[in-house]
């Protein structure tokens, strides 16, 4: 079965301190992978998405940067985090079944506060 | 107009009712819609899957699609204290490297 880690669970980290979240997949290869945001009482913000390694788009311009160096394992960084970097960060991988048509799931997500 | 337009809420319902979630959007291509679940504080989970149009059952969870009207449903019979959370649909115009739309989410509380 497939299974998706992201870690840390959660954190706490000072304006204008780096950043580096990870995502794992297990399971599964060549999935197209997200990384979604979602703020307090808001919806989700798709960030980015990789349909593959070192393919990175990009759906908001900001301070934060993706990469996906490996099939299954997609990284978000960011060098100076704002304050409105908050919120709950959640990774997810998607696929194409041929039985069941086209899948994504979500990973626990990682709670990010900067103070 | 956003593409996709879901009531937040919050529904406040007692135990034991139907539940009926909503979704509208305008883009018609979109032919597979998703339904996921978000307790607080935890990453959502996948419910309920459709292609194109027709009812889908699953327990006491039903999904309708109705593409003539460009909305989606989630019935919800019996509800449980345990279906309190929120409800998200989403979709995307075919199966591939298009990312999901997703609504805003419907908070649901369901009063034992």
């Amino acid at each position: 079965s497939q299974t998706i880690h992201q870690w840390p669970a959660t954190l706490v980290q000072p304006v204008g301190s780096p950043l580096s979240l990870e995502c794992t997949v297990e399971g599964t290869s060549n999935p197209n992978l997200y990384w979604y945001r979602q703020a307090a009482g808001r919806g989700l913000q798709l960030l980015f998405y990789s349909v593959g390694i070192g393919q990175i788009s990009s759906e908001v311009p900001q301070n934060l940067s993706a990469s996906r160096p490996q099939d299954r394992q997609f990284i978000l960084s960011s060098k100076k985090l704002l304050l409105s970097d908050s919120g709950f960060y959640l990774c997810a991988w998607s696929v194409l079944w041929e039985d069941r048509g086209y899948e994504q799931y979500f990973g626990p997500g990682t709670r990010l506060t900067v103070t | 107009q956003k593409e996709v337009e879901q009531d937040p809420g919050p529904l406040s319902v007692p135990e034991g009712a139907i539940v009926s979630l909503n979704c509208t959007y305008s883009n018609s291509a979109f032919q597979y819609f998703m339904w996921y679940r978000q307790y607080s504080r935890k990453g959502p989970e996948l419910l309920m899957y459709t292609y194109s149009s027709g009812n889908k059952e699953d327990g006491r969870f039903t999904a309708q699609v109705d593409k003539s009207s460009k909305y989606i449903s989630l019935f919800i019979r019996d509800s449980q204290p345990s279906d309190s959370a929120t409800y998200l649909c989403a979709m995307s115009e075919w199966s591939g490297n298009t990312p999901l739309v997703f609504g805003k989410g419907t908070r649901l509380s369901v009063i034992a």
